[in-house]
């Protein structure tokens, strides 16, 4: 089992829906996610942090689920340029600054 | 300018040779990451480095080798490159300070294509 799982969709909404991602992981002790944003040909680049009360910035929600060892990410109002591929990201509780990527989820926004 | 910076941006070799990727950023990270993605795999870290000198293996070390002299570089090698290591690879940084949500920040990637 990969330690990060998502995925991969794509998922096709339109504008203005709201759509959610799930994330798994696989290792219970660690304490920090990420969820990041990649746009086709470029690099990943942070979206949010995942805190364990959860967190919003704008339309974007991100929740933890510690008994059931997920992360979501929930977009509200989706404009066309969210469209891209969300990856989640798990650092591991180990010590340093080794993080472990998922494979991403792809979502395209249709006017 | 400031940020990180990855070279070249695209590379094409043939199989056995010799290739070096380079990375470079200004701020002064003490972590620094290599990562490859490809498709349905996603990132996978194949070397990081702690500070200048200190470096430990990711989850795909295999055929590439690191060096971190100087803190704001971190060249990736890959010593007899193989069809496998066809992929894009970044290049990523992160601050030293211990806090558990510190950003990595990429650098644009290469695109290598070993024939």
């Amino acid at each position: 089992r990969k330690e990060v799982e998502q995925d991969p969709g794509p998922f096709n909404v339109p504008e203005g829906a709201t759509v959610a991602f799930n994330c798994t992981y696989s290792n219970s002790a660690s304490q920090s996610f990420f969820w990041y944003r990649q746009d086709c040909r470029k690099e990943p680049k942070l979206l949010m942090s995942v805190y364990s009360s959860g967190n919003e910035d704008g339309r974007f929600t991100a929740q933890l689920n510690r008994a059931s060892q997920y992360i979501s990410l929930l977009i509200r109002d989706s404009k066309l340029s969210d469209s891209a591929t969300y990856l989640c990201a798990e650092k591991l509780n180990t010590g340093g600054f080794k993080t472990i990527f998922g494979a991403g989820t792809r979502l395209f926004v249709k006017a | 300018d400031a940020g990180i910076t990855q070279s070249p941006r695209y590379k094409i070799t043939e199989t056995g040779r010799q290739v070096t990727l380079m990375c470079h950023q200004t701020w002064s990270h003490s972590y620094m990451f290599w990562y490859r993605q490809d498709l349905g795999h996603g990132l996978r870290l194949i070397y990081y480095s702690a500070a200048a000198d200190i470096t430990d293996k990711g989850e795909v070390p295999d055929g590439y080798v690191v060096s971190r002299s100087k803190t704001e570089n971190f060249p990736l090698t890959l010593e007899s490159a193989t069809r496998s290591q066809t992929s894009v690879y970044f290049c990523a940084s992160s601050e030293s300070r211990l806090a558990d949500y510190n950003e990595q920040f990429f650098g644009p990637g290469t695109r290598l294509t070993v024939l």
